[in-house]
């Protein structure tokens, strides 16, 4: 069975600082990778996904990850973070090729200081 | 376009009573995904319904049941509830199952079991 892991419950970081959050997966075939973020009170929007190919995604608001296949990993990145990114991050991993569904980590909680 | 929608948005129930919580998913998405998501945790996928038959099931008991409707609406309904059903209830809509199909989520629906 698939699995993720979020090592990092809670990252403090400082505004203008980068970021990266670690995310491990345990898949039996070529995994479906996504991260996604949740504000407060809100639902799960789609940062970025890997399906194949290059192995740098680029996705919205700045983010960046990269699989490593080696690593059984997919960090996600931002080189510089704004206030506005203060909220919880989802690393997932796709069953084939939906993404509908998904088994999902724990979740790392971004707080930015000023 | 409109997004996807959950009603209610929060709502407190009783241990042994039931529950139906609905899910209009995006014009043009006929795939809906309904996951669980408890405190400081992920979202766990419960099941999802693909041009009205369900389509792939998690780890949750008969007790969790769902219908989708021609209009490709969904509903998730509980049975004899339990305090740990307390949990953000996610809706996910999708437009099919094909490589690449990104999923959109619904701000969903807070569930309260006292």
């Amino acid at each position: 069975a698939q699995s993720v892991t979020q090592p990092d419950i809670h990252i403090t970081v400082s505004e203008g600082a980068s970021l990266e959050l670690r995310c491990n997966y345990s898949y039996g075939a070529t995994p479906y990778l996504f991260w996604y973020v949740q504000s407060p009170g809100q639902g799960l929007q789609l940062l970025l996904k890997y399906f194949s190919g290059d192995t740098l995604v680029q996705g919205i608001k700045g983010f960046e990850a990269e699989f490593k296949r080696s690593q059984s990993s997919f960090n996600l990145r931002k080189p510089s973070v704004h206030w506005s990114d203060a909220a919880e991050y989802f690393c997932a991993v796709g069953f084939n090729t939906n993404a509908g569904k998904s088994t999902f980590g724990d979740g790392t909680t971004l707080t930015v200081k000023p | 376009e409109t997004g996807v929608t959950q009603s209610p948005t929060h709502l407190i129930k009783t241990r042994g009573q039931q529950v139906t919580l609905r899910c209009s998913s995006q014009s043009g998405h006929n795939t809906v995904s309904w996951y669980q998501q408890a405190l400081g945790q992920g979202p766990q996928f419960i099941f999802q319904y693909y041009r009205e038959e369900e389509n792939g099931r998690g780890n949750f008991p008969p007790r969790f049941s769902g219908l989708q409707f021609p209009n490709y609406s969904s509903e998730l309904n509980v049975n004899a509830l339990e305090l740990d059903d307390s949990a953000l209830y996610l809706c996910a809509s999708s437009p099919g199952q094909a490589t690449g199909t990104e999923a959109f989520f619904g701000q969903g629906t807070r569930l309260t079991v006292v």
